[in-house]
This record gives C-alpha cells, structure tokens and sequence, in this order.
C-alpha cells in the first residue's frame, strides 16, 4: 500500500521559509507526479505545486516566486519549501500523487495522499 | 483560469435519499480530466471519481459521476451514514494546472 508522510515544523515565524518534506514508501519515487496541496483551516483545497521524478516542476502561479519543489530519489523523498511566509500561509499540507500517462503527463488526479500536517505561522 | 463553482454550498439529505452534486466549471474542461473527492473531518481527501465517471479503486457503486463541458454532476444513489462529508471536484490542464471547487458539505437532516 502505498504512503506518503509528512513532517516538517509545526511553526513557523513570519518572513521565514517553511520546509516541508514527504517521505514516499512502499512505491519508487520515480515514475509519477508528486504535488503539494493545501487546506487553510475551515477551507478548501489549493494546488502549490508538482514534480516529476525527472525533476520537471510546474507551480500555481499565484504562489510561484515563494515556492521551491524538489527530488530526492535516493531517499524517496520531495520537499516543499515557501519562502516570506505570512499568516495567510496557515494550512494543513498534503502531499499527493498524480499518475503519468503513456504519453508521460500526468493523468490529472490524485489517488494517493498523506494524511497532512498543520504549519502554522505565527510570532 | 478555470473557476470550479460548486452548488450546492450545503445539502442536507437523509440517509437513504439520493445526493446530486453540481460542479460547474468557467470554462470548457475536457471530461478525462474532472474527478471527485470526499473528505471527512480531520482526514485528507479520498479520491471518488477521475475521468468525469469513473470509479476509483474501492468505491461503492452507488457513487457515480457524469457530465462534460462545463458542467459536471456526483450521484450518491442511496446516502449510507458514512457518505455525509465534503465533497470537491477538480479540474486539471488549465493554469494553475490543477484546482478544486469550494466544496459542497453534505450532511445529515
């Protein structure tokens, strides 16, 4: 069964960077979309970004010049990290999967998630 | 962009009685690429429905999905007490490339 974990600070001050990283198991990293999503508290869901294993990124523009998306295929791992972070940035962060397609995009949904975890920022 | 509006904001049904969600998109989205998720409190989403119609691994055929275009519609047939929760569409291709409708909370009357 495949899983993915997240872990990281719970916390986080404000203009500082949020790190986060999923831990993929039980499925190599290679092969498909790895994203992250996001949820405010009472809120819905916001797309931040994907990478393919290959290293090939693509991030929701209203985000993209805090967000960095990075591999580690040799720990199995991606990582999200946002820089100038503000209480706006407050959220539960889900990493999810998207599956490539034989044309090698990606299939457009996502079938497996982690459970999430809260970031926080505040002072 | 593509804008997901979900109606209804609130449904309140009973079990047994039949859910129709309602997820109008701003602009054409091709039907290989809307799904469906349920979340319930406390929980990450659970993939229902991809392709517009089908069912992902696990879910109970009285879940269904249909549409095209810019409008898109999740069918519970016959809501069992697990079923109340909130529930997101999700188009896919248009910047950002991924997004997600409001949502529809589906709860007990």
């Amino acid at each position: 069964q495949v899983q993915l974990q997240e872990s990281g600070p719970g916390l986080v001050k404000p203009s500082e960077t949020l790190s986060l990283t999923c831990t993929v198991s039980d499925v190599s990293i290679s092969r498909f979309y790895w994203s992250w999503i996001r949820q405010p508290p009472g809120k819905g869901l916001e797309w931040i970004a994907y990478i393919y294993y290959s290293g090939s990124t693509n991030y929701n523009p209203s985000l993209k010049s805090r967000v960095t998306i990075s591999v580690d295929t040799s720990k199995n791992q991606f990582s999200l990290k946002l820089s100038s972070v503000t209480a706006a940035d407050t959220a539960v962060y889900y990493c999810a999967r998207d599956n490539p397609t034989p044309r090698g995009t990606p299939a457009s949904y996502f079938d497996y998630w982690g459970q999430g975890t809260l970031v926080t920022v505040s002072s | 962009e593509i804008v997901l509006t979900q109606s209804p904001g609130t449904l309140s049904l009973s079990p047994g009685e039949r859910a129709t969600l309602s997820c109008r998109a701003s602009q054409t989205v091709s039907s290989s690429y809307l799904a469906w998720y349920q979340q319930k409190p406390g929980q990450a989403p659970r993939l229902l429905i991809y392709g517009a119609s089908s069912r992902a691994t696990g879910i109970p055929d009285r879940f269904s999905g249909s549409g095209s275009g810019t409008d898109f519609t999740l069918t519970i047939s016959r809501l069992e007490p697990e079923d109340f929760a909130v529930y997101y569409c999700q188009q896919y291709g248009s910047s950002p490339v991924y997004s997600f409708g409001q949502g529809t909370k589906l709860e007990i009357k």
